[in-house]
């Protein structure tokens, strides 16, 4: 079991290209969620995803950005013409079920510097 | 003010400290998390617990659902337990994870 895989580990673009970041979560996860951590601060919730489903996305900027999780593949979090303020560290996380006694595992994340 | 409140924001210690990290959330919960991030690393889940105390190695963690406040603890500190750590709760039916800003550590030797 490899646990949650993220690729690209690290990512560079220039301001305007597009970014699409993959997350592969855990052999029997369906519940996928992505989040983001901005330079010097804290983790904040993006969005929450099951199979072919956005249940929550109440944390993705309204504008550029884009998630899926499709029937096959990993989860994909899009970012169109990005800015240089969309430089982070995003992190998947998944879970095999959706309450709080499941427990989530996360991946090593992907670093997205935007030059 | 925010949901979850860790502190200290920076702990710096001597190799073999006793080491407590306290985080105090707003949000009625039914679990929290402890998370340990390294320097340019991944999201290490520690522990989660509800309820009680947990112990797995030189680690430690306790909660108190009715004060709302939790403490990470480490026996016999090593410099290889420098990293950030951070408590996280679930919310709306664990939909989502709200984290505190984290406590930095660093153990000298």
């Amino acid at each position: 079991n490899a646990g949650v895989m993220q690729n690209p580990r690290h990512l560079v673009r220039r301001r305007g290209q597009e970014a699409r970041l993959r997350c592969s979560p855990m052999k029997g996860h369906s519940h996928v969620y992505w989040y983001r951590q901005l330079p010097e601060e804290g983790l904040k919730f993006m969005v929450y995803l099951q199979k072919e489903n956005i249940i929550d996305e109440s944390g993705m900027p309204k504008e550029r950005f884009s998630a899926e999780f499709p029937k096959e593949g990993p989860s994909i979090l899009r970012i169109q013409q990005v800015v240089r303020g969309d430089s982070a560290a995003y992190f998947c996380a998944s879970s095999p079920g959706l309450g709080p006694h499941y427990g989530y595992t996360f991946g090593s994340g992907t670093r997205l510097t935007v030059v | 003010k925010n949901e979850v409140e860790q502190s200290p924001q920076n702990l710096t210690a001597q190799e073999g400290e006793f080491i407590t990290i306290n985080c105090s959330y707003s949000v009625g919960i039914s679990a929290l998390h402890w998370l340990q991030q390294h320097p340019g690393g991944g999201i290490v889940s520690l522990f989660m617990l509800s309820s009680g105390k947990k112990k797995h190695g030189r680690l430690i963690a306790t909660i108190n659902i009715q004060e709302k406040h939790s403490s990470l603890h480490i026996t016999a500190s090593h410099p290889r337990d420098s990293a950030v750590y951070i408590c996280a709760v679930p919310i709306q039916g664990a939909q989502k994870l709200v984290f505190g800003q984290g406590t930095r550590l660093t153990i000298n030797p």
